[in-house]
């Protein structure tokens, strides 16, 4: 099966730091989302981007389906954007999300 | 409009036991995906539910049976509890349109096996 890896494992930053996470995927996928998990377990939908780019607020993504990667983009962050990011991928023979191993940022005032 | 919501939000059970978990999807979608995610690692595919039938099955034991009501909410059961069940136990709806579309997560099910 598809194999999803995140880097980096961990991530600590100030506050208005930026930041890139990056997300590689063994196969190629008809299905791409990131999520925010927040302290309390709430997987949150980012963005839903099997190719291209996406802008939203502070955050961005970009997949590159040929390369098998996607980055997300997350400028001048807050305490608020502390938890973990997770990506996950569909393929074309399953309806399934498959996670990656997520990437933890703390954001410290 | 109400997203995915989810009971109980905790429960704690004895090894042997059997379990039940709701899940009641965003209106609009009429397909329910179960996740199990232990501490520290990435949610798990369970099953997928359509059409009142399971479409697809993760890599999880029988002790794992679901079923989908004809108001497209979904039902967990887990029958035999291990310890190794403690888990966040997520569901996830979407719209199904012949391929995969946006998967929504309700807030979890917290299970504590002792």
């Amino acid at each position: 099966g598809i194999q999803v890896e995140q880097s980096p494992p961990d991530l600590i930053l100030q506050e208005g730091a930026n930041s890139t996470l990056r997300c590689n995927f063994s196969d190629s996928v008809n299905n791409l989302q990131w999520f925010h998990q927040n302290p309390w377990g709430q997987l949150i939908n980012l963005f839903y981007i099997p190719s291209g780019t996406k802008q939203n607020g502070r955050l961005s993504a970009t997949t590159v389906a040929t390369e098998r990667y996607s980055l997300l983009y997350i400028s001048s962050s807050q305490t608020t954007d502390s938890g973990v990011y997770f990506c996950a991928v569909g393929s074309y023979n399953t309806d399934k999300l498959i996670f990656g191993t997520g990437t933890r940022l703390q954001v410290f005032p | 409009d109400a997203g995915v919501t989810q009971s109980p939000t905790h429960l704690i059970k004895t090894r042997g036991q059997q379990v039940t978990l709701r899940c009641s999807p965003k209106s609009g979608h009429d397909t329910v995906s179960w996740y199990q995610q232990a501490l520290g690692q990435g949610p798990q595919f369970i099953f997928q539910y359509y059409e009142e039938e399971e479409r697809q099955r993760g890599n999880f034991p029988d002790r794992f049976s679901g079923h989908q009501f004809p108001n497209y909410s979904s039902e967990l059961n887990v029958n035999a509890l291990l310890l190794g069940d403690s888990a966040l136990y997520l569901c996830a709806s979407s719209s199904y349109r012949g391929f995969q579309e946006t998967q929504y997560f309700g807030p979890g099910t917290r299970l504590l096996v002792l």
